[in-house]
């Protein structure tokens, strides 16, 4: 068991660019989890998948942020046309039914 | 939705001392966990917890689900402890995300 895993772990981009990030679940684990903290505050659920399905989303996910879970394993994260505003840390975590939700590392996205 | 509210915001220790932590959370929910966030910002399970009491080495967790409430006691503590805790909470209507509350950040010094 490896964990959960992200990458990158650090990014900077200029504002107006697009980002990609990835996620790579514990493995055989069927729920995927994308959520976004900020200095100082908890993190924030963005939306999860079960298997390949994308079945929540929040209303923090604007237009401009899409995530996919093509084969039901990996997942990623997109942002398009970034912002100062989205500078954050982005997290990922996965999930069995139980018990519980184990967290990656982050990416850590600064945009300038 | 459901709301999450931590006690302490800042606890401030001296190495050996003991901790309690508290996690208020607003309606019934399916799951509850504690984290702490190491200083390069991994959250690292503690406990899934909810409903009643585990220890776990120096830790130990007690929910009272019927009374809304989650405590984390800390034992002896050790400047490794030092971090932010966070409670997060599975409401049963929310369909499995996570609600955080804003975190504890202990500080233990030698």
């Amino acid at each position: 068991d490896t964990g959960v895993s992200q990458d990158p772990r650090h990014k900077i981009t200029k504002r107006g660019q697009n980002v990609t990030f990835r996620c790579d679940p514990i493995s055989e684990h069927n729920r995927l989890y994308w959520y976004r903290q900020t200095l100082g505050q908890g993190p924030e659920f963005l939306t999860y998948f079960q298997n390949e399905a994308q079945l929540e989303k929040s209303r923090l996910l604007s237009d401009r942020f899409s995530a996919e879970r093509p084969k039901g394993s990996f997942s990623t994260l997109e942002i398009q046309r970034t912002e100062q505003g989205d500078s954050a840390m982005y997290l990922c975590a996965s999930s069995l039914a139980l018990p519980g939700q184990y967290f990656g590392p982050g990416t850590r996205l600064t945009v300038t | 939705g459901i709301q999450v509210e931590q006690s302490p915001p800042d606890l401030i220790l001296q190495e050996g001392a003991n901790s309690t932590l508290r996690c208020n959370f607003s309606d019934s929910v399916n799951n509850l966990q504690w984290f702490h966030q190491n200083p390069w910002g991994q959250l690292i399970n503690l406990f899934y917890i909810p409903s009643g009491t585990k220890q776990n080495g120096r830790l130990s967790a007690t929910t009272v689900a019927t009374e809304r409430y989650s405590l984390l006691y800390i034992s002896s503590s050790q400047t490794t402890d030092s971090g932010v805790y966070f409670c997060a909470v599975d409401e049963e209507t929310s369909g499995s995300r996570l609600t955080f509350g804003e975190g504890t950040q202990l500080t233990v010094n030698p």
